[in-house]
């Protein structure tokens, strides 16, 4: 069964940049038929995906965050990573890793989920 | 981006009850429209992907349909654990957008 795990800092001071790692157990990273993602939930916006990779390392960036952010894969630990730089009190979130289907032209659904990361930014 | 919009916002239903839920998208979409359910405090769970394709696992009183920019979501029979917050998504393009959400709740 696959697993996934998000880990990270709580607590982001504002225009600093946001770490998070998922960790993957249960299956490999290294897997041509899925891309693997970060999906933030708040109360006021939803659920939004922030970007996704692939195990070759080429990714998707929701266009709303490009500017901010970069994400990276390592195979060797079954990890992924998200950095979101310059945070504002509207990153205030829960921060998902998940793991995509393919779709059409990208990311598709996911079947796949971290129990999520609660990430609250403020000084 | 595909905006998606869901309605009602709340729905309040009793067990055994037959609950329909829509979902709209900006554009057309085709079939590539996904189904969560979500409980407090918990990730999304997926229920249907492709418009109409039951997860393994998915009990059968889920149903999906509709295709273009209008779908729906069906439950024949509410049953207590189906009381939960569901979400429609679209993977159509990048980035797949999520809609607002649609909360089922105990009448």
């Amino acid at each position: 069964q696959l697993h996934l795990q998000e880990s990270g800092p709580g607590l982001v001071k504002p225009s600093e940049t946001l770490s998070l790692t998922c960790t993957v157990s249960g299956g490999s990273i290294k897997n041509s038929y899925y891309y693997w993602g970060w999906i933030r939930q708040s109360p006021g916006k939803g659920l939004a995906c922030i970007g996704s990779i692939f195990y070759s390392g080429s990714s998707y960036y929701n266009p709303s965050l490009r500017s901010r952010v970069t994400m990276s894969v390592d195979t060797s630990k079954n990890q992924f990573f998200l950095n979101l730089r310059d945070v504002t009190a509207e990153d205030t979130a829960i921060y998902y890793c998940a793991r995509h289907i393919k779709g059409p032209q990208g990311p598709g659904p996911s079947l796949y989920w971290g129990q999520g990361t609660p990430v609250t930014v403020s000084s | 981006d595909i905006q998606m919009t869901q309605s009602p916002s709340t729905l309040s239903a009793s067990v055994g009850d037959r609950v329909t839920i829509t979902c709209r998208a900006s554009q057309n979409i085709g079939s590539w429209l996904a189904w969560y359910q979500q409980k407090p405090g918990r990730a999304p769970k997926l229920l249907i992907y492709k418009t109409s394709l039951l997860e393994t696992g998915v009990p059968s009183r889920f149903s999906g349909s509709g295709s273009g920019t209008e779908f729906t979501l069906t439950i024949t029979s509410l049953q207590p654990d189906d009381f939960a917050t569901y979400h429609c998504q679209h993977y159509d393009t990048y980035p797949p957008g999520f809609g607002p959400g649609t909360k089922v709740d105990i009448k």
